[in-house]
């Protein structure tokens, strides 16, 4: 099926630090996601992005959290600076709406460690 | 509220039994609820979704069943393999393009060969 890809695929960084987390989502699709997953729990929406727009976004989406997608390159997650509950799996998600149905595909994640 | 909540959290069953996976929501303005499952250190990845204007969908092994006055589905595998051993999440979304999926808790099964 398509194919959602993230880089990196491990982080570990300061607190303090400023950290970006890159998505390449399927080719066509309109709409851009992030989650986010700590360990064993359930997954998070943080934030969804379409035509180079925050649609909606969580109360997990703090100031410190940020998103773009310049000119049809990578969506990107990017924090600063980072905190210590940072620490989680960050999933990039994209989906192209089609009749009755909207399917979100997730990439790998990225595992994002702050210390 | 816009919870989903998942029962059980795990659950072990035998090759070739079947094994059933239980999803409640809370919010009845959700229309659209897709069923990921989820390898350890994999993204997830969809199974089969269903709109609320069906009672049932079935794919393979695979089927849901959809209760919209008492806000319940539940996910039936049958014919369980080693290889459906993973970690199943509920998802519910109100369908317009681009909306927020709310996830459950999941539950983990294991196939014991």
């Amino acid at each position: 099926g398509p194919k959602v890809l993230q880089i990196p695929s491990h982080q570990i960084i300061d607190m303090g630090q400023m950290v970006t987390l890159n998505c390449d989502p399927v080719s066509n699709h309109l709409y851009f996601y992030w989650y986010k997953q700590i360990l064993g729990q359930q997954m998070e929406f943080l934030v969804n992005f379409y035509n180079g727009k925050v649609m909606e976004k969580s109360k997990l989406f703090k100031d410190q959290f940020s998103v773009e997608r310049p000119d049809g390159s990578y969506f990107t997650l990017k924090i600063q600076p980072t905190a210590l509950e940072d620490s989680a799996v960050y999933f990039c998600a994209s989906s192209f709406p089609g009749l009755g149905q909207d399917t979100q595909y997730f990439g790998p994640g990225t595992r994002l460690l702050v210390l | 509220q816009q919870q989903v909540r998942q029962s059980p959290q795990s659950l072990t069953v035998w090759e070739g039994e079947t094994a059933i996976l239980n999803c409640s929501y809370e919010d009845s303005t959700f229309n659209y609820f897709p069923w990921y499952q989820q390898f350890p250190g994999e993204g997830p990845a969809l199974l089969i979704s269903i709109s609320s204007v069906s009672d049932k969908k079935e794919d393979g092994r695979f089927t849901i069943f959809f209760n919209k006055r008492e806000k319940k589905l539940s996910l039936h595998i049958t014919d369980s393999q080693p290889g459906d051993s993973a970690t199943y999440f509920c998802a519910a979304s109100f369908y317009q393009g681009g909306r927020a999926l709310i996830f459950g808790t999941g539950t983990t099964v294991s196939v014991s060969p």
